[in-house]
């Protein structure tokens, strides 16, 4: 069985501060983790993903995420906060990278104050 | 031109009544899902179609049913709508041949109120 914890649901940033949405995950194979990002009204979009290959991910707009197997974690990070990146943020487990066997977290709303 | 698009976007209705929500995509991809997204929970899987003859179940399809018209077209359906129904839907792709970058491509989503 999987599970994601995302352990906070809404997280507040001022714009050029760093950014921090930490996410823990339970599965008994060796996961591929993802994150996505949903902006208000429309779809979720992919921003980086680990798949056994490098620990340190780096994901689009300048995000980037490291896979700590000791620690279960894959925190998702940025080091200045743009408005443009105020939006609910998923954390995705999967046992492969099918579609059908996706985790999703609860998700984490980021806001980004000026 | 979005390349999955989703109809209707918004849609209120009553209990009781059959619901359609549609979901078309120009990516050329074989296969399609439907999630739902609740507050707090993330999204689940409804279900999921691999082709236009191979439709699966998903964690949560007790009251929906869904039909693959095309390979391009996957509609979900609520036979008979109940409040607890109220969510927001996705319809999403991935493309089989690009299984390693475990990508999924999102609609808009079709926000759906049952009163």
């Amino acid at each position: 069985a999987q599970s994601v914890t995302q352990l906070d649901s809404h997280v507040s940033v001022s714009e050029g501060t760093p950014v921090l949405l930490r996410c823990n995950y339970s599965s008994s194979y060796s996961p591929s983790l993802f994150w996505y990002v949903q902006h208000p009204n429309k779809g979720l979009q992919l921003l980086l993903k680990y798949t056994s290959a490098a620990t340190l991910v780096k994901g689009i707009n300048g995000f980037e995420a490291e896979f700590k197997k000791s620690e279960t974690s894959f925190h998702l990070t940025k080091p200045s906060a743009h408005m443009s990146d105020a939006a609910e943020y998923f954390c995705v487990v999967s046992r492969d990278n099918y579609g059908q066997n996706f985790v999703f977290g609860p998700g984490t709303r980021l806001s980004v104050l000026p | 031109d979005a390349d999955v698009t989703q109809t209707p976007r918004n849609r209120i209705t009553k209990t009781g009544k059959r619901i359609m929500l549609e979901c078309s995509q120009t990516k050329g991809h074989d296969r399609m899902y439907w999630y739902r997204q609740d507050p707090g929970l993330g999204l689940r899987l409804i279900y999921y179609s691999f082709d236009v003859k191979d439709i699966n179940k998903g964690e949560i399809s007790d009251g929906y049913s869904v039909s693959r018209q095309a390979q391009a077209k996957f509609s979900l359906s609520l036979e008979s709508a109940i409040p607890n129904q109220t969510a927001l839907y996705f319809c999403a792709t991935s493309d089989p041949d690009r299984v390693l970058d475990g990508e999924l491509f999102f609609g808009e989503g079709s926000r759906l109120t049952v009163l």
